[in-house]
């Protein structure tokens, strides 16, 4: 069973950087597939940020590109994703997923980070 | 690249059904057949229930369908259960990214 884990800070100070880890289990990175990163700012609706697949290659989400880094590191099955100039409004629940045929098809449980000083 | 456009809210009583629309533009929905549908029940993580606009993913009960007209996807719940209550959402490939739809609550009277 594919499995997915959030893990990173739960606050950041306005201006700094985002940054989330997503672990992946029962499957490995390597074989393939694209690995995405979503967001649902409280109580509002979803955001597609980015994805990236097995070899490194991301694709961003027109208005987050100039701040957004996703990256993957196969020797640790995980993948990441780095916010720079961070304000409160990039507060969000933020999941990582795999992509499936053109669709998530596992999602992680979720990591609520909050820009606040 | 604009959010698809869903109705706010729907609702039903237990045993009707209910359909969800899901508007967007020949950039995104009309022009692919890579619609998706999400439930969403608070405080849980999205889970596919429709894919590629009609194909269920193991374990999704057959009361859940999709279809799509154009630019405008639907989903209908027939049947409508109590464990049915949820946020919805769409979600469209829109060549290289992706875009989800506003989301609709639907309520089991």
């Amino acid at each position: 069973q594919v499995q997915l884990q959030e893990s990173g800070p739960g606050l950041v100070e306005p201006s700094g950087t985002l940054s989330l880890t997503c672990a992946v289990s029962g499957y490995s990175i390597s074989s393939g597939h694209w690995w995405s990163w979503v967001r649902q700012p409280p109580g509002k609706g979803l955001e597609w940020i980015g994805e990236i697949d097995y070899s490194g290659s991301p694709i961003y989400s027109p208005s987050l590109k100039s701040r957004l880094t996703i990256s993957v590191d196969k020797s640790k099955n995980q993948f990441s994703l780095n916010l720079s100039s961070v304000t409160a409004a990039d507060t969000a629940v933020y999941y990582c997923a795999r992509q499936g045929t053109y669709t998530s098809d596992y999602w992680g449980q979720g990591i609520l980070v909050t820009v606040s000083s | 690249q604009s959010a698809l456009t869903q109705p706010p809210s729907a609702s039903g009583s237990p045993g009707q059904s209910v359909t969800i629309s899901c508007t967007g533009t020949i950039s995104d929905v009309g022009g692919y057949n890579y619609v998706s549908w999400y439930q969403q029940h608070p405080g849980k993580a999205p889970k596919l229930m429709i894919y590629e606009v009609s194909k269920r993913p193991s374990g999704v009960p057959d009361r859940f369908s999709g279809s799509k007209s154009g630019n405008t996807a639907s989903l209908t719940v027939s049947g409508l259960q109590a464990e049915d209550e949820a946020d919805y959402y769409c979600s469209s490939y829109a060549g290289s990214t992706y875009v989800f739809g506003t989301g609709t609550k639907v309520t089991v009277l």
